[in-house]
């Protein structure tokens, strides 16, 4: 079965610190990868996705990047963090046979101070 | 338009009682619709999903009852449980390589004894 292995679980950064979030998939190959953000009692808001290698879409325009240097890794980064980058930071993956139905992993909690 | 809205925001139901979440959407191309359910501090994981060639589907007490007509769909939870206390989420997408996932908003359920 295909898991979605994200670090670190909880990360507290000071404003205008960089970040890098990291997301890796065990269990299937070349998956569509997607970060999402989800702020406190909200929904998921896509931020970008991913249907390969060095193929990456963002969704809003905002202070993250995102890239995919291998084909079951994909991270999330910020040059400079603001207040308004904290959340619940979600990797999730999409298996081709498994058309639409994405599976997630367990998140980071981001915490801007 | 690729909106999915979600009601109520929260619930609250008596243990052996029927929770029902209710989801619209405006795009007709959306082909698949799927539930997910989040525990708090934990990702979501996918309860349930139809397509729109069948109205109904049931998998143990959960069924997704489905109206292509008015473009509605919704969640039933039937014998709900305290176990089932968790926010539910209602998603639609389209097909294809870049398959992307809109979520409705959320509704925090929470079944007293």
């Amino acid at each position: 079965s295909q898991t979605i292995h994200q670090w670190p679980a909880t990360l507290v950064q000071p404003v205008g610190s960089p970040l890098s979030l990291e997301c890796t998939v065990e269990g299937t190959s070349n998956p569509n990868l997607y970060w999402y953000r989800q702020a406190a009692g909200r929904g998921l808001q896509l931020l970008f996705y991913s249907i390969g290698i060095d193929q990456i879409s963002s969704e809003v325009p905002q202070n993250l990047s995102a890239s995919r240097p291998q084909d079951r890794q994909f991270i999330l980064s910020s040059k400079k963090l603001l207040l308004s980058d904290s959340g619940f930071y979600l990797c999730a993956g999409l298996a081709g046979q498994f058309w639409g139905e994405q599976f997630f992993g367990p998140g980071t909690r981001l915490t801007v101070l | 338009q690729q909106q999915v809205k979600q009601s109520p925001q929260s619930l609250i139901v008596q243990k052996g009682g029927i929770s029902i979440i209710n989801c619209a959407y405006e795009n007709t191309a959306f082909d698949y619709f799927p539930w997910y359910q989040q525990f708090p501090g934990k990702g979501p994981a996918l309860l349930i999903a139809i397509r729109p060639d069948v109205s109904e589907k049931k998998e143990g007490r959960f069924t997704i009852s489905f109206n292509k007509s008015a473009k509605q769909f919704s969640l039933h939870i039937m014998d709900s449980q305290p176990g089932d206390s968790a926010t539910y989420f209602c998603a639609a997408s389209t097909t294809g390589t870049a398959s992307k996932l809109t979520f409705g908003t959320g509704t925090r359920l929470q079944v007293t004894l």
